[in-house]
């Protein structure tokens, strides 16, 4: 059975630094990329990025790019999100979600996000 | 950056057909992708690839994408449909999500 979990819930306050964490288990770690959403209490979804636990490559929203860092340890199978110095504005929930995908004759297609961790939520407050 | 355009919210009653759009700069050559989150919940995908219904997800469900828009359409809609939808795109291998849709059911 295909999981991912999630890091428990933090209250930070602003400038602190912080890396929460999405295990995933139940299937092949390395093959699959990891994408984090956020959503602000009351709001819609918000594509940050994804990370590609194989090799590391990832792709940020422009909206995120350099505010939050992503990275994947494959031999923990766990993937991250840091923050070196949070804002008010990063109260949210946060999820991990795994890209799914097929290949078939050495040409790949992305699917869309077919697993989601529970969430972690996250207050910035002063 | 690539916007995704949804209604804040549609209302269908029981076993009635609700659509929700999705609307893009040319967003038919790109794969749309649909979500449904209930509060409190994780989404849940139920379209991928404009018309693609994952394992488990209803026949109730179905997808499109031409031209500008795509349409999600929930045909014989019931209580438990009633959550927020969003749709999901990409653009030059960055995703964005659509602005959202609350689907009440009356």
């Amino acid at each position: 059975e295909v999981q991912l979990v999630q890091s428990g819930g933090e209250v930070k306050k602003p400038g602190e630094s912080l890396k929460i964490s999405c295990e995933g288990s139940g299937y092949a770690f390395t093959n699959y990329w990891i994408g984090w959403v956020r959503q602000r209490p009351g709001k819609g979804l918000e594509w940050m990025g994804i990370v590609y636990p194989g090799d590391s490559d990832s792709k940020h929203s422009p909206s995120f790019q350099g505010h939050v860092n992503m990275s994947a340890d494959k031999s923990s199978s766990t993937a991250y999100l840091q923050w070196s110095s949070l804002k008010a504005s990063d109260t949210a929930m946060y999820y991990c979600a795994r890209l799914g995908g097929y290949c078939i004759n050495g040409v790949c297609s992305r699917t869309g996000f077919d697993y989601w961790g529970q969430g972690t939520r996250v207050a910035v407050s002063s | 950056s690539y916007e995704l355009n949804q209604p804040p919210s549609v209302s269908v009653s029981p076993g009635q057909t609700a659509s929700i759009t999705c609307s893009g700069d040319k967003l038919g050559d790109k794969y749309v992708s649909w979500y449904q989150q209930k509060p409190g919940q994780s989404p849940l995908m139920v379209i991928y690839q404009d018309t693609e219904r994952p394992s488990g997800i209803p026949e109730r469900f179905s997808g499109s994408n031409s031209g500008n828009t795509a349409t999600l359409t929930i045909s014989g809609t019931q209580a438990m449909d009633e959550a927020d939808y969003y749709c999901q795109a990409w653009d030059s291998r960055i995703g964005v999500f659509g602005t959202g849709t609350n689907v009440i059911v009356l």
